[in-house]
């Protein structure tokens, strides 16, 4: 089954400890993104890569990294995690960047 | 101006009615066009997808673009409970752009 799959799903924890989320996808997609959601804002784009080593700044990176050395993973991460990014985060691939996209089920991060 | 522009609702309607949904955008260049649906706690999935003006219809579905007037609608037909989500526009070129979503309530 086509799928992009997230974890974890659930985490709640504490400002300045690193955490990651990581995304794998098993359909071959070139182009991989990390949106967060928030009530009236909608999806907005934190990072997104071409490709393998190839990662490029959404609308919102600040406090966020991400690293593409394999195709199918996309991890996430909060070296210093802050309030502010307590939020929905979701992965989506698809074959390139104006094609539709695969979204995972999304990760609701609560940082105290 | 925001690319992709559409009333977050909630839209609310009976049972079996006919739904119609709407988004405007800013981008001329815009090619691709494209419904996604979110059912609360689950990701945006992908409902209808277009290439330039016209319609396309699947099912009880349908979705036109007007290029002319940067105009995205989408109806559905027989509308059911289960129709309820938050409906999810997009726009796109080299990348593709998402509104904000309107909220669609179904009443049994």
């Amino acid at each position: 089954e086509a799928q992009v799959t997230q974890n974890p799903r659930y985490l709640i924890t504490v400002t300045g400890k690193k955490l990651t989320v990581t995304c794998s996808q098993n359909m071959n997609h070139e182009y991989m993104s990390w949106y967060r959601q928030d009530p009236g804002l909608g999806l907005r784009q934190i990072y997104y890569s071409m490709n393998v080593e190839v990662t490029d700044k959404g609308d919102v990176p600040e406090g966020y990294k991400v690293s593409r050395k394999e195709k199918r993973n996309f991890p996430l991460i909060l070296e210093s995690p802050s309030p502010n990014q307590t939020s929905l985060y979701f992965c989506a691939s698809s074959l390139l960047a104006n094609q539709p996209q695969h979204f995972g089920d999304g990760t609701r991060l609560s940082i105290l | 101006q925001k690319e992709v522009e559409q009333d977050p609702g909630p839209l609310s309607v009976p049972e079996g009615a006919i739904v119609s949904l709407n988004c405007t955008y800013s981008n001329s260049a815009f090619q691709y066009f494209m419904w996604y649906r979110q059912y609360s706690r689950k990701g945006p999935e992908l409902l209808m997808y277009t290439y330039s003006s016209g319609n396309k219809e699947d099912g009880r579905f349908t979705a036109q673009v007007d290029k002319s007037s940067k105009y995205i609608s989408l109806f559905i037909r027989d509308s059911q409970p289960s129709d309820s989500a938050t409906y999810l526009c997009v726009g796109g070129d080299d990348k593709i752009i998402f509104g904000k979503g309107t909220r669609l309530h179904i009443l049994p």
